[in-house]
C-alpha cells in the first residue's frame, strides 16, 4: 500500500510568487488533513477534509491559503501571493473514517519563500 | 484550546541505555487521546505509541512505554534499550475524542534524540 505522497518535497520561491503543494493520500481514507511547522515552533493544524468537504478550516492563517480537494482524492495547497512568514515545512496526513484511526503522514514540503 | 509542551528541545543518549521524553498538556476535556509521533531525519512521521485518556493502564509498544498521569496531565515517554535508529524528532500530540471521528491533532515543539554509539 502506498502511502502519503506530498509533491514537491523542496520548493524556493520569491516572496509574491504563487506555489502550489500537493499530497495525495493513501486510497480509500476520507480525512485528509494539512498541518504547518515554522521552525522552531509547533506543528500547527490548518484544514481538514471529509472526502471533498471543507470539514474544518479554522486553521487557515488568511485568505492567501486556497486548499482544494477535488473529487476527494488527491488535495492541493496554494499560497497566493506567497510571504516571508509563510516559510516551513508543510505536512500532509490522511487517515480512514472511524471513531479513532491512525493518520499516516507525509514527507512534508519544505517552502522557503526569500 | 488545547496545549501540549515539551520542555526538551534536545536530548541525547547513549545506545542501550534507558531515556525518557517529557510531555504536558493542558485540556478541559474529559475524553481524549494522546500520542508520541517519530520524525527520523529526511523520513515522515511516524507513529510510535497511543494512550486513550479513559485507559489507566499505560500503554506500551515493544521497546516504547509511556507513564500517564492523567491528574498532573502529564505524558512522558520511555525508550528502553536505546537503538541508532531511534535517532528522530519526536512529537506529542493531543486529540479531542468526538463521537462523529477524528479531529485534529495538537502537537508540542518537539524532542531532537540522539542516540550516540
Amino acid at each position: 500500500e502506498a502511502g502519503v505522497t506530498q509533491f514537491p518535497s523542496h520548493s524556493v520561491i520569491e516572496k509574491g510568487q504563487t506555489v502550489t503543494l500537493r499530497c495525495d493520500p493513501i486510497s480509500g481514507h476520507d480525512n485528509l488533513y494539512w498541518y504547518r511547522r515554522v521552525m522552531g515552533k509547533e506543528i500547527k493544524f490548518l484544514l481538514h477534509f471529509v472526502k471533498e468537504s471543507k470539514q474544518d478550516e479554522s486553521g487557515m492563517p488568511n485568505n492567501r491559503f486556497l486548499a482544494e480537494r477535488t473529487g476527494g482524492t488527491y488535495s492541493t495547497l496554494k499560497v497566493q501571493p506567497a510571504e516571508l512568514e509563510d516559510s516551513g515545512v508543510y505536512f500532509c496526513a490522511s487517515s480512514r473514517t472511524g471513531l479513532w484511526t491512525e493518520a499516516f503522514f507525509g514527507q512534508g514540503t519544505r517552502l522557503t519563500v526569500v | 484550546a488545547q496545549t501540549v509542551t515539551q520542555s526538551q528541545p534536545e536530548m541525547s543518549v547513549q545506545e542501550a541505555e534507558t531515556v525518557t521524553l517529557s510531555c504536558t498538556y493542558d485540556t478541559s476535556e474529559n475524553n481524549y487521546y494522546l500520542f508520541w509521533y517519530k520524525q527520523p531525519p529526511s523520513r515522515q512521521m511516524i507513529l510510535v505509541i497511543r494512550q486513550e485518556a479513559y485507559k489507566q493502564q499505560n500503554a506500551t509498544e515493544n521497546r516504547f512505554s509511556v507513564n500517564f498521569q492523567k491528574a498532573a496531565k502529564s505524558f512522558s515517554l520511555k525508550i528502553s534499550d536505546s537503538q541508532l535508529g531511534d535517532t528522530a524528532m519526536y512529537f506529542c500530540a493531543f486529540m479531542k475524542s468526538l463521537n462523529s471521528g477524528n479531529t485534529p491533532l495538537v502537537f508540542g515543539k518537539g524532542t531532537r534524540l540522539s542516540v550516540i554509539a
